[in-house]
């Protein structure tokens, strides 16, 4: 049983495509976060959405888009996919926004080429 | 704004040689401090989570602990299987609930 789940594992695309990675935790988790690893492996958050509203949006182009249809999910859609869009995206949920630890699932590794 | 640095960036140990990771930091408040192992190709797994300077966690052979500057994680008699990158985040009192990470300590057991 996977506990935060995240498809596709890998992401081979081109310049300028629009792309979707999907997540999914079966927690029960109120929070839920998006997070970007460079190649020097710093993570980064994203985004993070409580119970579906978003509550953090740290400064990221506007071509990024985080949709939460509900609790257990909250995917990220990129537009205009870019060089410099190439990380590996990790996906993850707490049982709330402070005082908890976060789980993360598996990464998403996006080439653009 | 608030940092966090790890050292050393990578280290070599034998296999039975005890050793520290070092996570200094500052923030604006600290809300807590975690420990997350990162193994390749997979996302970080949570270790512990320590709240105030004074405190101490230990798991198997790691211990952490934590001052109001700095947190260190302990390997005693580290095995090959204990070889990861060790990721160390903070949490503020303050701004956005996030957590703040370090680029990590990449440890290596050999046998």
């Amino acid at each position: 049983d996977t506990a935060v789940s995240q498809t596709p594992k890998y992401l081979v695309t081109q310049m300028g495509n629009d792309k979707s990675i999907k997540c999914e935790q079966n927690l029960g988790h109120d929070t839920m976060y998006w997070y970007k690893q460079d190649s020097k492996k710093f993570l980064k958050i994203m985004f993070s959405y409580n119970n579906k509203e978003l509550i953090i949006n740290e400064t990221v182009p506007n071509r990024f888009s985080p949709k939460s249809p509900d609790k257990a999910h909250l995917n990220l859609h990129i537009n205009s996919l870019e060089l410099g869009d190439s990380a590996v995206y990790f996906c993850a949920s707490s049982p709330r926004t402070v005082n908890t630890e976060a789980f993360f699932g598996q990464g998403t590794r996006l080439t653009v080429v | 704004e608030d940092q966090v640095t790890q050292s050393p960036e990578a280290l070599r140990l034998q296999e039975g040689e005890s050793s520290s990771l070092n996570c200094s930091y500052t923030v604006s408040g600290l809300r807590g401090l975690f420990w997350y192992r990162q193994d390749p190709g997979k996302g970080p797994e949570f270790l512990f989570t320590l709240y105030s300077a004074g405190e101490e966690k230990e798991k198997e052979r790691l211990k952490a602990t934590l001052t109001k500057k700095e947190s260190f994680l302990h390997i005693t008699a580290p095995k090959p299987e204990d070889s990861a990158t060790y990721l160390c985040a903070v949490q503020a009192l303050t701004g956005a609930n996030n957590l703040f990470f370090g680029t990590g300590t990449r440890l290596t057991v050999i046998p």
